[in-house]
């Protein structure tokens, strides 16, 4: 079935620090992929997505690209800031089922430092 | 983006006792709600879809009597632990979208602690 492994929190890092978490996933076929990012005492919500391979995500100063080859998509982000204090998961949106259904990494927390 | 509240963030039982928990699309119309389940360091995991109006479809090793979900209104849908016990201690996550295929927003969580 479907799974998807993202790297063990907490990160600790210091403001301005590069950010990366991977994710790699198992999948049949091409399934769209996900990061959500949830902060303290709120919902999760979707931080980018790609549906397709070499697709690049993109928001908020974070980006993820699809390789199909390494079955990854990991997130980056040049300079992080204390207020992207949270935890992200990984997910992917398989064909398995009828589709849109949403399989979750096990979520990695971010804690960035002054 | 479009808002979904669970109620209550927090809800703490004895054993052998019913929890009720509520999730609405506040702003929105949501054709199909997901329910989902949540241990500590893991991930989240899918237990029912419900679509308005009709029977909730269970993943597979979701008790159905034990989890059950209605989804009465476009707006609500509401899971019942029924006999709970501590092994049933967990944060429920529920998620909405308006369409098949839209983008799915979530709740902030329910944390269930059974004594």
């Amino acid at each position: 079935g479907d799974s998807v492994t993202q790297m063990e929190g907490p990160v600790t890092l210091s403001e301005e620090a590069f950010l990366t978490i991977n994710c790699t996933y198992t999948a049949t076929g091409y399934p769209s992929l996900f990061w959500y990012v949830q902060y303290p005492g709120e919902g999760l919500q979707l931080l980018l997505k790609a549906t397709k391979a070499d697709d690049k995500g993109s928001n908020k100063g974070f980006e993820a690209t699809y390789r199909k080859e390494t079955t990854s998509f990991h997130l980056e982000k040049g300079s992080v800031q204390v207020s992207d204090s949270a935890v992200y998961f990984c997910a992917l949106e398989g064909l398995t089922g009828g589709g849109n259904k949403l399989t979750f990494g096990t979520g990695t927390q971010l804690k960035v430092e002054l | 983006g479009a808002v979904v509240s669970q109620h209550p963030s927090w809800v703490i039982c004895k054993s052998g006792t019913s929890v009720k928990i509520e999730c609405r699309s506040l702003d929105f119309q949501a054709t199909t709600m997901f329910w989902y389940r949540q241990f500590p360091k893991q991930s989240l995991m899918l237990m029912a879809t419900s679509n308005e109006g009709s029977k909730a479809t269970y993943e597979q090793g979701v008790e159905k009597d034990k989890f059950l979900i209605n989804h009465a209104s476009l707006t609500l849908s509401t899971l019942t632990v029924t006999s709970a016990h501590p092994e049933d201690s967990s944060f429920y996550i529920c998620s909405a979208r308006v369409l098949a295929g839209g983008e799915l927003f979530f709740g902030e969580g329910s944390r269930l602690t059974v004594l």
